[in-house]
C-alpha cells in the first residue's frame, strides 16, 4: 500500500543537528513533489519545506530558512530533512507528505507519514 | 506571507446537522491552491478537498468545498460520528500556510 515512514527523530540539545528521513513505498516516488510539515504539541500544522519532483527547486518557511535543508534521492525513494542550529521552538512532530500533483506542485498533500517526534531541550 | 483565519474556532453540533467552516485569506489566493484537511487526535492530517472544491480520493460526498478570492468554505452536509475532528484550510502561493483550525465537536 501507499506509505510514508519517517525516522530520525529524537531528543537533541539546542544548537545541535538532526537528520530526518522518510521512506516512500507503494507508489512511484520520482514524479511527485514532497513536503515536510511539523506540528508542535497542541498546535496546528506548520509547513516547513517543499522539494520538486526532480529536486531542482526547494522552498522553505521563513522560520527554518538558512537552518534546514530538504533533499531527496529518487533512486532510493527517500526524502530527507537536515536540521541544523536547532532551537527549542523546533520541537514538534515532523511529517513527510506527498504532493498530489504529478510533475507540478499543488501543495495539496494526499499521503502523510505517521510522523517522527523531535524534542529540542538541554 | 498570506495569513489564513478560520471561523468559528469551535463548532458544537450534533450528528445529522450541517457544519460550515469559513476560511479567510489576508490577500487573494488562487482557488487552485486551496485545500482542506481533517485531523483527529494522534493522527496525521487527512486531505479532504483540493483546488477549493474537488474531493480527494475516498472522501464522502457529504464533504464539499467552495469559494474564491479571499473567502473559502468547507461544508459537511450531515455530520456523521466520525466527522467530529479539527479542520484546517491551507493555501499555497508562493509559500504554504495553514489556518488555525476549527474544532467540530458534539
Amino acid at each position: 500500500q501507499v506509505q510514508l515512514v519517517e525516522s530520525g527523530g529524537g531528543v537533541v540539545q539546542p544548537g545541535r543537528s538532526l537528520r530526518l528521513s522518510c521512506a516512500a513505498s507503494g507508489f512511484t516516488f520520482s514524479p511527485y513533489g514532497m513536503h515536510w510539515v511539523r506540528q508542535a504539541p497542541g498546535k496546528g500544522p506548520e509547513w516547513v519545506a517543499i522539494i520538486s519532483n526532480d529536486g531542482s527547486v526547494e522552498n522553505y518557511a521563513e522560520s527554518v530558512k538558512g537552518r534546514f535543508t530538504i533533499s531527496r534521492d529518487n533512486s532510493k525513494n527517500r526524502l530527507y530533512l537536515q536540521m541544523d542550529s536547532l532551537r527549542a521552538d523546533d520541537t514538534a512532530v515532523y511529517y513527510c507528505a506527498k504532493d498530489r500533483g504529478r510533475g507540478v506542485v499543488t501543495a495539496a498533500k494526499d499521503v502523510w507519514g505517521q510522523g517522527t517526534a523531535v524534542i529540542v531541550s538541554s | 506571507e498570506i495569513v489564513l483565519t478560520q471561523s468559528p474556532g469551535t463548532l458544537s453540533l450534533s450528528p445529522g446537522e450541517r457544519a460550515t467552516v469559513s476560511c479567510r485569506a489576508s490577500q487573494t489566493v488562487s482557488s487552485r491552491y486551496v485545500a482542506w484537511y481533517q485531523q483527529k487526535p494522534g493522527q496525521a492530517p487527512r486531505l479532504l478537498i483540493y483546488g477549493a472544491s474537488s474531493r480527494a480520493a475516498g472522501i464522502p460526498d457529504r464533504f464539499s468545498g467552495s469559494g474564491s478570492g479571499t473567502d473559502f468554505t468547507l461544508t459537511i452536509s450531515r455530520l456523521e460520528s466520525e466527522d467530529f475532528a479539527v479542520y484546517y484550510c491551507q493555501q499555497y502561493g508562493p509559500s504554504v500556510s495553514f489556518g488555525p483550525g476549527t474544532k467540530v465537536d458534539v
